[in-house]
């Protein structure tokens, strides 16, 4: 089955520095790729998410790229600000699972003012 | 006016107990999920049902037993709780392949 490996499982940035947090999955047929972000002691909620005809996304501070022939997707936040600090997971689904999505194991993103 | 909404949000038991958790939808979705997270935030789904029909049953124990009345709905019953099952529980739905719209959770301890 599919397996997500997201790096580094903790990130310490200065504000208004940039991060880039990894994934690598396995699938090759995986076609959804969604981001979350979930503040402490809260539900994980999307960000931002991407599909496999797409290359790179943007929203304000926030892009995605995916290279498909690697089987890796990353996530770039710009201009970081302290309220940006959470645990960032990335995922990966396929059509034919239901809509099962498989999360990497979290990135822990402190952001230092 | 909350899309996933699942209660109770804390639950403190004892080993062996009965318990459940409820989970409601007003967002139209087709499909509903149960997702675990331990206590190193790492998220994995346990069951999805899709229009009221199991379609994932990620061999999680014969103690843990989903229902859904109706595609609004999805209950966790979890039977002899143990140690172990401590954990938040999230809710999720989402319509076909797309984003998950999570319940605010429910934190359940075993002691």
């Amino acid at each position: 089955g599919e397996n997500v490996e997201q790096h580094p499982s903790t990130l310490s940035v200065q504000e208004g520095d940039s991060a880039v947090i990894k994934c690598t999955y396995s699938d090759s047929a995986s076609n959804y790729f969604p981001w979350y972000k979930q503040e402490l002691g809260k539900r994980p909620q999307l960000i931002i998410d991407i599909r496999s005809n797409v290359g790179e996304k943007k929203d304000q501070r926030i892009a995605v790229t995916l290279n498909k022939t690697a089987k890796h997707f990353s996530l770039h936040i710009t201009e970081t600000q302290p309220e940006d600090s959470a645990v960032y997971f990335c995922a990966a689904s396929k059509n034919n699972q239901g809509g099962k999505l498989i999360f990497g194991q979290g990135t822990e993103l402190s952001v230092k003012p | 006016d909350t899309a996933v909404s699942q209660t109770p949000k804390y639950l403190v038991t004892q080993m062996g107990n009965d318990k459940s958790i409820k989970c409601e939808q007003n967002l139209g979705h087709d499909t509903m999920y149960w997702y675990k997270q331990d206590s190193k935030k790492f998220l994995k789904i346990m069951f999805s049902y899709n229009n009221k029909e199991l379609i994932i049953n990620e061999t999680v124990p014969n103690r843990f037993s989903p229902k859904s009345p109706d595609k609004a709905h999805l209950n966790l019953h979890i039977n002899s709780l143990e140690l172990g099952d401590s954990a938040v529980y999230f809710c999720a739905s989402s319509q076909d392949v797309r984003a998950l719209h999570f319940g605010n959770g429910t934190r359940l301890t075993v002691t």
